[in-house]
Parts: structure tokens; C-alpha cells; sequence
């Protein structure tokens, strides 16, 4: 256990469906990320909140909504989603100190597929 | 090519061989982190050495860093097949929340 926990594992949703991935972390981290990891490609970053501000977007399409309610929550609400969507979506976080070093600490992921 | 990117893409060893992974990045950076992956999972951290470090060790991991050449390098030390997962270099140029990962080193060791 890595203390960042996913839910569900595993989703299987048409492109018409809503569906929402969470993220909780027990480790008392200031910062959560959001990947997104493909077949053969390096991890991406969607998405990053610090103190509960989101501070990054890159350049994510709309169809991915983040909200982080509080620093031990994240969450990731999908509508609408295209088959290339289909990956394994990872929550990470960490705790962020001025000229500190950035360790991060994974979920087991949510592997999405998308009819 | 993208910031930190690892080589060999895939390597096969038997259980007891040494595997040596590379990691080459663009930048400067802070900090370079190996983490690793097992099959479909997170990814957990594995070593951090810092710009200022070259070489660090833990446990059967050691890890080279040469900024001058913008390269690490990962040694796992007598493999066991508990070893098989994909590893990934990150760097950390230090503007904090961002690691940069690479595409990963695929690591089978047989029995």
C-alpha cells in the first residue's frame, strides 16, 4: 500500500456516459497529480493541485474534468470521452517544500476503456 | 526526443545477472528519480540522486548521475524474477510540482 488509494480499478464506458475516477491519499501530501499513461508512451500529466489550487493543465481536453475539494481528495469526472481515451489513469501526490525534492507517490491506477 | 528517455527500451535478463538501465535528459535538473512499475500498477519510487551527487546506492540499486553528459544510469545488482517491471527515470528541475518521466526500460528476469 502506498497510502494513495483509486477507485474503481477498472471502468468500461460508452462515450455517451458520465463516469467520475477518485483519488484519496492518507499520507498528508500537499499536491495530487492526475496521468494519464498509453501504450508506449511516456506518462503524461494532466493535471496538478497544490493546497487544493489547481497550478497545472496541460493543455487536457475539456472531456476531463478535475476537482479537488480538499489537499486528500482528487477527483477526475469523464463525459463524453473518444476510444483514444482508453488508458491507465494514475493519481499521484506528494509533499511539496520550497527547494525540496518532488518524491511521488502513486495509486494502483484506473484502467479505462472506452467503447 | 523527450526528456528523459531510457535505454534499452526493453532487456531480458537471467535471475543472478546484473541490469543496467540508462537515462538520458535534456535540461538541467534538480534531481533524478527512478521509479518502478510492476504490470498494470502505480508506480513506486525507487531512488533519488541529487545534481550535486554522482553515484548513490541502496539496498542492490546503485545509481550514476553525470550532468555533464545529462545521463544516469540504474544498476540492479544479482536480478531476482521479483525484479521484472518497467522502470522509469524522472527528472525534477526543481520548479516544483512537476516530474518529467520517461518512456521506460522494460526488465524481464527469467529463472
Amino acid at each position: 500500500e502506498t497510502g494513495v488509494t483509486q477507485t474503481p480499478r477498472h471502468l468500461v464506458m460508452g462515450m455517451t456516459n458520465k463516469k467520475s475516477l477518485k483519488c484519496e491519499q492518507h499520507l498528508g501530501h500537499n499536491a495530487m497529480y492526475w496521468y494519464k499513461q498509453s501504450a508506449k508512451k511516456p506518462l503524461e500529466l494532466m493535471f496538478v493541485y497544490n493546497f487544493k489550487e489547481q497550478t497545472e493543465n496541460n493543455s487536457v481536453p475539456s472531456r476531463f474534468s478535475p476537482e479537488c475539494p480538499n489537499s486528500s481528495h482528487l477527483f477526475l469526472h469523464l463525459h463524453t470521452l473518444q476510444p483514444e481515451d482508453s488508458a491507465l489513469y494514475l493519481c499521484a501526490s506528494s509533499h511539496l517544500v520550497a527547494g525540496g525534492p518532488d518524491i511521488q507517490y502513486f495509486g494502483a491506477g484506473t484502467r479505462l476503456s472506452v467503447l | 526526443s523527450q526528456q528523459g528517455e531510457e535505454d534499452p527500451q526493453a532487456l531480458s535478463i537471467q535471475e543472478g545477472e546484473n541490469a543496467t538501465m540508462n537515462c538520458s535528459y535534456k535540461t538541467s535538473i534538480n534531481n533524478l528519480q527512478w521509479y518502478r512499475q510492476n504490470s498494470g500498477r502505480g508506480l513506486v519510487h525507487l531512488i533519488l540522486i541529487r545534481s550535486n551527487e554522482r553515484e548513490k546506492h541502496s539496498g542492490r540499486l546503485r545509481v550514476t548521475l553525470d550532468t555533464s553528459k545529462k545521463s544516469s544510469s540504474l544498476l540492479i545488482t544479482a536480478s531476482r524474477a521479483a525484479d521484472t517491471a518497467s522502470y522509469f527515470c524522472a527528472t525534477d528541475t526543481g520548479g516544483g510540482n512537476k516530474l518529467t518521466f520517461g518512456t521506460g526500460t522494460q526488465l524481464k528476469v527469467e529463472l
